[in-house]
């Protein structure tokens, strides 16, 4: 069976450019998260989407904004880019959005800001 | 502030010279506490969750164990392949189901 899925794998962007990295999750899974993880560090959460709505937030700018579509799949979008948004950012599934539910990282992508 | 701080950094063993790594953890109230492997520059691999104190589960050379304040993943006989950071996550009772992970545990195993 098919993993999480996550796309494009690494992305090299100029300083205020756009950006949008797509998800897919696991087949039956109707929750999808977003992490930033920047070396050194352990991952951060940004979004966490279930049903297409969203259902938290983390600490992060207005210049980050997501999305889940029908086909539960997400995408994340990132404006304005800074040399400080250079990260791996990770997509999580899980089936749904409840204490004893495992979420299952997809590869990541590999942004880089210069 | 819910947080969760991971010892050592770095560790570096022999091939067979078991030993254990440490999550603190301080959140209002735990949901479940979550271990994951992660390769360089791959995405965490699940490994275990834990919900209450007391409670221990073991996957292969792997065992994870709880208290009301900090986890313990004891690696026992431990091979290269097992060289990874090691991540811990909380999900808290307060606020969303997000994960807040700690910074994580650089493992080392010499052949």
């Amino acid at each position: 069976d098919a993993g999480v899925t996550q796309s494009p794998t690494h992305l090299i962007k100029t300083r205020g450019q756009q950006v949008t990295l797509r998800c897919s999750p696991i087949s039956g899974h109707k929750s999808v998260s977003w992490y930033q993880q920047v070396l050194g560090q352990g991952p951060q959460f940004i979004f966490q989407y279930y049903e297409k709505e969203e259902r938290g937030r983390g600490n992060f700018p207005d210049r980050f904004s997501a999305r889940q579509f029908p086909n539960y799949s997400s995408e994340l979008n990132v404006n304005a880019l800074l040399l400080g948004d250079s990260a791996l950012y990770l997509c999580a599934s899980s089936f749904v959005v409840k204490q004893d539910t495992e979420a299952f990282f997809g590869q990541g992508t590999r942004l880089t800001v210069v | 502030e819910d947080q969760v701080t991971q010892s050592p950094e770095a560790l570096r063993l022999q091939e067979g010279e078991s030993s254990s790594l440490n999550c603190s953890y301080t959140v209002s109230g735990l949901r479940g506490l979550f271990w994951y492997r992660q390769d360089p520059g791959k995405g965490p691999e699940f490994l275990f969750t834990l919900y209450s104190a007391g409670e221990e589960k073991e996957k292969e050379r792997l065992k994870a164990t709880l208290t009301k304040k900090e986890s313990f993943l004891h690696i026992t006989a431990p091979k290269p392949e097992d060289s990874a950071t090691y991540l811990c996550a909380v999900q808290a009772t307060s606020g969303t189901y997000k994960y807040i992970f700690g910074t994580g545990t650089r493992l080392k195993v010499l052949a």
